[in-house]
């Protein structure tokens, strides 16, 4: 039964747009939301995160909002650049652990 | 910086091979996890620890083992190397009283099973 839910498993964005990545949960418990950036041959880097009593946090390009009701998230870049391009993990923080969603792959068309 | 490293970056053995991998982390970190990575399936957990000696089953233990002897070091072994472990490998670490549970990654172990 997965709990963090990412339902696209790739998206194409023009260089310079926006990108939206989505990321759907089950349990209203999570505290924590987190998005991770990952690059081929490498381990997943902390981009951004929330917490469950905010609906939204801005960090440069970066902006993720949070809907309880709907028990949904999503990341925002803006405007997207070719070093976008990755695999972005949507997690919630459960007790000691992250509980992670499949994984969205970026691509930013020149 | 945290500083979450891995001893090798690609591997490849043969079925039947006991596998070691080893992580280490430099930032004092109580918590250290096991992971693999699979195209769509995403991170699945397969081991964390929370202290010296102490280990945790996650959601695919099966055919892994861990050890984690010092509190900086987590090894993750495969007893019996089968070719459907065949996977990205990533360890992670983070504080016990972290706010939101950030897990800091090493660069991964590309492990091929032949």
């Amino acid at each position: 039964d997965q709990q963090v839910k990412q339902n696209s498993p790739s998206l194409s964005v023009q260089e310079g747009r926006i990108s939206i990545l989505n990321c759907d949960y089950t349990n209203s418990m999570f505290d924590y939301f987190l998005w991770y950036k990952k690059y081929p041959a490498e381990g997943p880097t902390f981009l951004i995160s929330i917490s469950s009593i905010k609906d939204k946090n801005e960090d440069g390009r970066f902006t993720v909002f949070l809907n309880k009701s709907a028990k949904h998230l999503s990341l925002h870049i803006v405007p997207s650049q070719p070093g976008d391009s990755a695999v972005y993990f949507c997690a919630a923080s459960s007790a000691y652990q992250l509980i992670w969603g499949a994984g969205t792959k970026l691509i930013i068309k020149p | 910086d945290v500083k979450v490293t891995q001893s090798s970056r690609y591997l490849v053995k043969r079925t039947g091979e006991k596998v070691f991998l080893e992580c280490v982390q430099d930032m004092d970190h109580e918590n250290m996890f096991w992971y693999r990575q699979d195209p769509g399936l995403g991170l699945r957990l397969i081991y964390f620890s929370y202290d010296v000696k102490m280990k945790e089953k996650g959601d695919i233990p099966e055919g892994y083992s861990v050890s984690r002897e010092k509190k900086e070091r987590f090894s993750l072994i495969l007893e019996s190397a089968s070719t459907n472990q065949t996977s990205m490998y990533l360890c992670a670490s983070t504080l016990l009283r972290s706010s939101y549970n950030e897990q800091f990654f090493g660069p991964g172990t590309r492990l091929t099973v032949l």
